[in-house]
């Protein structure tokens, strides 16, 4: 049984760039939600994506969004890039309606 | 009110003495409180939760300590080894999981 899994593991991008990034739930979990963890931070919620669409929102700018497919995989796309995007970005599988999440790797973003 | 407050930053121990970590929050909505350990290069994985009606809860070497008039939990590691060593996270769960808050973490090192 597969756990969380996300793309790709490491990213470098430009400020202003554009960046998507990809993560599969764990299998029985229809419930995604991502966080962005500064180095030597707690993880910062963004949003959670249930049924297609977004259902809770973390103080994040608009530049900040999000899709959820029917199979339940997840993108985190933020536009414009800014220096202090840089961190860690985790994406987190649950079940609809339990607070037991699951979180993956992590994918790494350096914006220089 | 969305705050969780964690302490201590970093946590010395000797091999088998016990560490203590300690967490306070300030929204009472929040009613499902977990913990998570995370390694290096790695996302946190889920150590123990707890929710609001028990005051105690324990699993192997981890015990959560609940006190919910103080809004306050705190996570104690028993016999402590060197493989302990991690950051270590408490959160707050709203209801259903919609939206998770973690503390800044705390650093653990577990001294042979």
């Amino acid at each position: 049984d597969a756990g969380v899994t996300q793309s790709p593991t490491h990213l470098i991008k430009t400020r202003g760039q554009q960046v998507t990034l990809r993560c599969s739930p764990k299998s029985g979990h229809d419930t995604v939600s991502w966080y962005q963890q500064a180095l030597g931070q707690g993880p910062q919620f963004i949003f959670q994506y249930y049924e297609e669409e977004e259902r809770q929102r973390g103080n994040f700018p608009d530049r900040f969004s999000g899709h959820q497919y029917p199979n339940y995989s997840s993108e985190l796309n933020v536009n414009a890039l800014l220096l202090g995007d840089s961190a860690l970005y985790l994406c987190a599988s649950s079940v609809d309606n339990q607070e037991t999440q699951y979180f993956g790797p992590g994918t790494r973003l350096l914006v220089l | 009110q969305q705050q969780v407050k964690q302490s201590p930053q970093s946590l010395i121990v000797q091999k088998g003495g016990i560490s203590i970590i300690n967490c306070a929050y300030e929204n009472t909505a929040f009613d499902y409180f977990p913990w998570y350990q995370q390694f290096p290069g790695k996302g946190p994985a889920l150590l123990i939760a707890i929710r609001p009606d028990v005051s105690e809860k324990k699993e192997g070497r981890f015990t959560i300590s609940f006190n919910k008039s103080a809004k306050q939990f705190s996570l104690h590691i028993m016999d402590s080894q060197p493989g302990d060593s991690a950051t270590y996270f408490c959160a707050a769960s709203t209801p259903g999981g919609f939206k998770t808050i973690f503390g800044a973490g705390t650093r653990l090192f577990v001294k042979a």
